[in-house]
């Protein structure tokens, strides 16, 4: 079972650069799609985008313009970078794993990470 | 997009009973879904995929059925670690999408 820890600040200011990191503690980046998923307090799931383990993207449109998902194999870890915050993006951040073999659904996830856009 | 709607929102429901929850598709997605189970304060567990199939160590009393753009999530017995909110999934194309979720309380 594949293993992940999101790490990053927990306050942003408005019109910065939110910067998360997931690390793979158990398993391998290979073969996986790894997502960014947040949750805005009492509210539902929204997926932000994946990274295949080739390095290839896939971002929700609504978000596109302002995210950047990469990945570091020698670190097993996985980034987001969400620029130009605002208060909505006030939300915490989950990162989940995905093997081909679940076709698309997510088996592992991280504890999320609670990030504040405020002054 | 593909819109995931859900229903009910919300469901009260008492230990042993039986429950559905429906997840309905904007668009067909064939077997590309998912459930989840989400406590407070937790992420989510995957429960289901594939529609139908039970992720390993999820209890046989979940169960998943449909395709295309109508979906069932059946809890056979509730059980008091049931309560919670439910999800579906689209996987089907890009971006994956969520339902709006299902809350399930103790009646």
């Amino acid at each position: 079972q594949v293993q992940l820890q999101e790490s990053g600040p927990g306050l942003v200011k408005p019109s910065e650069t939110l910067i998360l990191t997931c690390t793979v503690s158990v398993g391998s980046i290979s073969g996986n799609y790894w997502s960014w998923i947040r949750q805005p307090p009492g509210k539902g799931l929204e997926w932000i985008g994946n990274i295949y383990f080739s390095g290839s993207t896939n971002y929700n449109p609504s978000l596109k313009s302002r995210v950047t998902i990469s990945l570091d194999t020698s670190k097993n870890q996985f980034s987001l970078k969400l620029r130009s915050v605002t208060a909505p993006d006030t939300a915490v951040y989950y990162c989940a794993s995905s093997h081909t073999l679940l076709r698309g659904a997510m088996g592992s996830w991280g504890r999320g990470t609670l990030v504040t856009v405020s002054s | 997009d593909i819109q995931m709607t859900q229903s009910p929102s919300s469901v009260s429901a008492s230990v042993g009973d039986r429950v559905t929850i429906t997840c309905r598709a904007s668009q067909g997605i064939g077997t590309w879904l998912a459930w989840y189970q989400q406590k407070p304060g937790k992420a989510p567990d995957l429960l289901i995929y594939s529609a139908s199939t039970l992720q390993s160590g999820v209890p046989s009393r979940f169960s998943g059925s449909g395709s295309g753009t109508q979906f069932t999530l059946t809890i056979s017995s509730l059980q008091p670690e049931d309560f919670a909110t439910y999800y579906c999934q689209q996987a089907s194309s890009f971006p994956n999408t969520f339902g709006q979720g299902t809350r399930l309380e103790i009646k």
